[in-house]
């Protein structure tokens, strides 16, 4: 059965700083891998989709690496703003299909 | 462009009551559709997918049943709540087995 975990739960930063956010899967067996931002009382927003054959995805201030074989992605923001204060949700795709969400990393960013 | 409409946005209901949450897409067509449920403490989870009309896969077995009378219509049901059924609710596509595009959601509290 297919576990996603995000590390840390929650992370409060100053506002500047670059910070990381991880993402851990059991079973290396994915079809993608799609991180997510939701904002309080709202739905989930895609911010970067990674194919299992890809390496990394950029798309403005976020970077996302995708280490298959190991189980793993990171999510990285550079010059972190209060406006980036989110949950941020890791999900891998089985089959193309079914998606299996971690629990969410919460992070604030401090002005 | 495509977007994905919810509604109602929040719902209160008592227990042993039906329920009606509805999806819709614009902008698509033969998207592969998605029910998700997020309940406070444990993360999101799939309820029902659905490659086409009338085509439904369930995940877990629940109080809950789903249908797909049109292509881009996508519909929760429940003929009795329980107060188990209270969570946000949320609805998504995706053109084959590619990103998936979320909904608004839907508040759902059973009393």
């Amino acid at each position: 059965k297919q576990e996603v975990t995000q590390i840390p739960a929650a992370l409060s930063v100053p506002e500047g700083e670059n910070l990381v956010l991880n993402c851990s899967f059991t079973d290396s067996a994915i079809y993608n891998l799609q991180w997510f931002r939701q904002d309080p009382g709202k739905g989930l927003t895609s911010l970067l989709l990674i194919q299992s054959s890809q390496r990394e995805q950029t798309s403005g201030r976020l970077n996302a690496s995708l280490d298959k074989s190991s189980g793993r992605s990171t999510l990285y923001i550079a010059a972190s703003q209060p406006g980036d204060s989110a949950t941020y949700l890791c999900a891998v795709s089985l089959y193309g299909n079914k998606l299996v969400f971690g629990a969410g990393t919460i992070l604030r960013v401090k002005s | 462009s495509q977007t994905i409409h919810q509604w109602p946005a929040t719902l209160v209901q008592p227990v042993g009551s039906p329920l009606s949450l509805e999806c819709t897409v614009e902008g698509t067509s033969n998207p592969n559709l998605y029910w998700y449920r997020q309940a406070a403490g444990r993360g999101l989870q799939l309820l029902f997918y659905s490659v086409g009309i009338g085509q439904i896969s369930s995940e877990v077995p629940q109080n809950l049943s789903a249908s797909r009378p049109q292509d881009r219509q996508f519909i929760l049901s429940s003929k009795k709540l329980l107060l188990s059924d209270s969570g946000f609710y949320l609805c998504a596509w995706s053109a084959g087995g590619h990103e998936q595009f979320f909904g608004p959601g839907t508040r759902l509290t059973v009393l």
